[in-house]
């Protein structure tokens, strides 16, 4: 069964560093989202992204993130600068528009820990 | 008002047992509602979707009112294999434009024990 992948399982940067977390969604899915979950909290949606732009971001995607896809397989999630509250895991879903329901799948996450 | 809003739990249930957990959205638009799974630090994975009609999945059955903004899942028979914690997600931007994000709930922690 087609699944998301995510690299790397975790990461653990200084505060200011430059971070890159990778994805590759499943590879006929056309929507590609990114989720933040800190611990113990909820999931929380960060940005959508479809035909090589962003569809949806919420608050939390602010100046300091970015998204891209560099090629035909990949999506990445860039933060410039870490923070300290930027750690959590950050998981990536896609989605395929001519399936019958909206289903996002979800990759097993990266464990980002900013120090 | 919290867009999903869940009880957080636990449950604690023995096995057999029948278990029921609810949720209210606050977005009287929602389109699309989800049950997700999600076992302790992985990703959330796709229990089922809930429609109007109600929907059964072998020993999960969920429920949606649209009036009430409300939504349910009844486990069946516990097995000790369904402790996690179930996440009631609304996409309200659901249907056929597939851009929406997830809105998720808190989730609901069930613990089935022998």
């Amino acid at each position: 069964e087609p699944e998301v992948t995510q690299t790397p399982s975790h990461q653990v940067t200084q505060m200011g560093q430059e971070v890159i977390l990778r994805c590759v969604p499943i590879s006929n899915h056309l929507y590609f989202y990114w989720y933040r979950q800190i611990l113990g909290q909820k999931v929380e949606f960060l940005v959508s992204f479809y035909n090589n732009e962003i569809s949806e971001k919420s608050e939390i995607f602010d100046d300091q993130f970015s998204v891209e896809r560099p090629d035909g397989s990949n999506f990445t999630l860039k933060i410039r600068s870490t923070k300290l509250e930027d750690s959590a895991m950050y998981f990536c879903a896609s989605s395929d528009p001519g399936a019958s329901t909206d289903t996002q799948y979800f990759g097993p996450g990266t464990r980002l820990t900013v120090l | 008002r919290k867009e999903v809003e869940q009880d957080p739990g636990p449950f604690n249930v023995p096995e057999g047992a029948t278990v029921a957990f609810n949720c209210t959205y606050s977005n009287s638009a929602s389109q699309s509602f989800f049950w997700y799974r999600q076992d302790c630090r992985k990703e959330p994975k796709l229990l089922m979707s809930v429609y109007s009609s109600g929907n059964e999945d072998g020993r999960f059955t969920a429920q949606l009112n649209r009036a009430s903004q409300y939504i349910s899942l009844l486990i069946r028979d516990s097995k000790l294999s369904d402790s996690a914690t179930y996440l009631c997600v609304v996409n309200p931007k659901g249907g056929s434009s597939n851009t929406g994000k997830l809105i998720f709930g808190q989730g609901t922690t069930l613990q089935v024990k022998p």
